[in-house]
């Protein structure tokens, strides 16, 4: 119940494409949902964030859609940049004194050219 | 970058030995934590320390054993590890006040156990 699962694995899209990421959970209790990105040699540095009593943050060329009927959330990256390429993580957490945060696995995104 | 150093950057190590990661925040948070990143697999937290009070994941051996002597600084003690503990040991740091938790990562350490 404390998983997140986040597809796809791996995605390839072409200069100015929209890549979309999913994930799922299964825990109705979680109401913070944050997104990490992650470069070669670094670690994971929040992108964006959004708590479940609104439907869509945008920050940016980033936005989150969170559809919590579904329990779903995903991030969307308009006109995607070559930069952009790195691995996105989607996160959930609950309320509590020290806010545990449970990972997706990870999504290896490559904006090519 | 984020405020959050970690020390060594790699290591390499035999299952006999003893060493030491160090991680250091100068970002004035309360909070700290150990994850560990292995490929293609969910970054896993291994242990949290609050307001100075430990938190720990049940699932993460004895061999591993964290110690944070104030807000700033956090050690992951290591002994006689296996080789499956090969991967990325990351720290993060956040402000715990109730409202949302910003984690921030250091670069991390690359572990090699031989």
């Amino acid at each position: 119940q404390q998983q997140v699962k986040q597809s796809p694995q791996s995605l390839i899209v072409q200069k100015g494409g929209i890549p979309i990421i999913n994930c799922a959970y299964e825990n109705t209790a979680f109401d913070y949902f944050p997104w990490y990105q992650q470069f070669p040699g670094k670690g994971p540095a929040l992108l964006i964030a959004i708590r479940p009593d609104v439907s869509e943050k945008k920050e940016g060329r980033f936005t989150i859609s969170f559809n919590k009927s579904a329990k779903q959330f995903s991030l969307h990256i308009m006109d995607s940049q070559p930069g952009d390429s790195a691995t996105y993580f989607c996160a959930a957490s609950l309320s509590g004194s020290a806010r545990q945060l449970t990972f997706g696995s990870g999504t290896q995104l490559t904006v090519l050219p | 970058e984020t405020g959050v150093t970690q020390t060594p950057r790699h290591l390499v190590m035999g299952m006999t030995n003893k060493k030491s990661l160090k991680c250091e925040q100068h970002l004035g948070h309360n909070a700290m934590y150990w994850y560990k990143q292995s490929a293609k697999k969910p970054l896993e937290l291994m242990f949290v320390y609050s307001l100075e009070e430990r938190v720990e994941n049940n699932s993460v051996p004895s061999r591993f054993s964290p110690e944070c002597p104030n807000s700033s600084h956090l050690f992951l003690h290591l002994h006689t590890l296996q080789p499956e503990d090969s991967a990325l040991y990351l720290c993060a740091s956040s402000q715990d006040q109730g409202g949302w938790n910003e984690q921030y990562f250091g670069p991390g350490t690359r572990l090699t156990v031989t």
